[in-house]
C-alpha cells in the first residue's frame, strides 16, 4: 500500500516561477525522501531529511517536515523546463536491516518555456 | 561511476508466458531491491536483497514471481506465469550500506507489458 499521497496529483507552471508540492504520510519515520523521475528515466535521488529535522536545503531545493503533522513539502525556486518531471516523496519507517521506502503517488509538474 | 544497469529496457509478451529481468548493481553496493511501478503509481517494493539474503519480499506475489541475487552480485527476477495486472515498468535499485538511511540508485527500469 501506498504510504504517502502527493499533492497537487498535477501542477502547470512558467519558467522562473517556484514550485511547491506537498507530500502526506501515515506512520512514524525514520527519513523521508524525495525523488524525482523524468519521462522515460529512472528515479534520481533529489533530498533525505531525517525526522529530528525541519528543513533542509540543497541547491534551488527546499524541504521542509513537519512530523506532528506527518507531512512534507518541497519547494523548487526559480523553475527551468528541465525540471518538468514527476516527483516523488518516500518514507522510510527505519528499523532493523531494511532501510526499506515506501513511495508515494506523485506529482507530475510540468514547467513551461 | 556505472549506475544499476537493467536490461531488457522493453518486453511484451503474452499472458501466462514467463519472463525474466537482469539487473547489475553499483558495484560494492550490499543492498538490491526490486520494485514494480504501474502506471500513475509510485514504486512499490517487492524484494529487497542483502549481499545474497532475502531482507523483504512481504509484498512479493511467491505464487508467480521469484527473484534471486547470486554471489551477491547481480540479481534477476522472473514471472511464471504472466497475468495482464502485471503490465508495469520493474525498477531495480542498489544501496551501499546495510540498515543505514541511504541513498537509492535506481536503473532505468523494464517496462512490461502483458497482452
Amino acid at each position: 500500500s501506498q504510504q504517502g499521497e502527493e499533492d497537487p496529483q498535477a501542477l502547470s507552471i512558467q519558467e522562473g516561477e517556484n514550485a511547491t508540492m506537498n507530500c502526506s504520510y501515515k506512520t512514524s519515520i525514520n527519513n523521508l525522501q524525495w525523488y524525482r523521475q523524468n519521462s522515460g528515466r529512472g528515479l534520481v535521488h533529489l533530498i533525505l531529511i531525517r525526522s529530528n529535522e525541519r528543513e533542509k536545503h540543497s541547491g534551488r531545493l527546499r524541504v521542509t517536515l513537519d512530523t506532528s503533522k506527518k507531512s512534507s513539502s518541497l519547494l523548487i525556486t526559480a523553475s527551468r523546463a528541465a525540471d518538468t518531471a514527476s516527483y516523488f516523496c518516500a518514507t522510510d519507517r527505519g528499523g532493523g536491516a531494511t532501510n526499506k521506502l515506501i513511495f508515494g503517488t506523485g506529482t507530475l509538474l510540468a514547467v513551461q518555456p | 561511476e556505472a549506475g544499476v544497469a537493467q536490461s531488457p529496457r522493453y518486453k511484451i509478451i503474452e499472458k501466462r508466458q514467463s519472463v525474466a529481468f537482469w539487473c547489475n548493481p553499483i558495484s560494492g553496493h550490499a543492498t538490491l531491491y526490486w520494485y514494480q511501478q504501474i502506471l500513475g503509481q509510485g514504486p512499490k517494493l517487492l524484494i529487497q536483497f542483502q549481499n545474497n539474503g532475502v531482507v523483504d519480499d512481504s509484498q512479493l506475489p511467491k505464487d508467480r514471481f521469484s527473484a534471486e541475487r547470486l554471489k551477491g552480485v547481480d540479481s534477476t527476477l522472473k514471472i511464471q506465469p504472466a497475468k495482464l495486472e502485471d503490465s508495469a515498468v520493474y525498477l531495480c535499485a542498489s544501496s551501499l550500506t546495510p540498515g543505514r538511511a541511504d541513498t537509492q540508485y535506481f536503473g532505468p527500469g523494464t517496462r512490461l507489458t502483458v497482452l
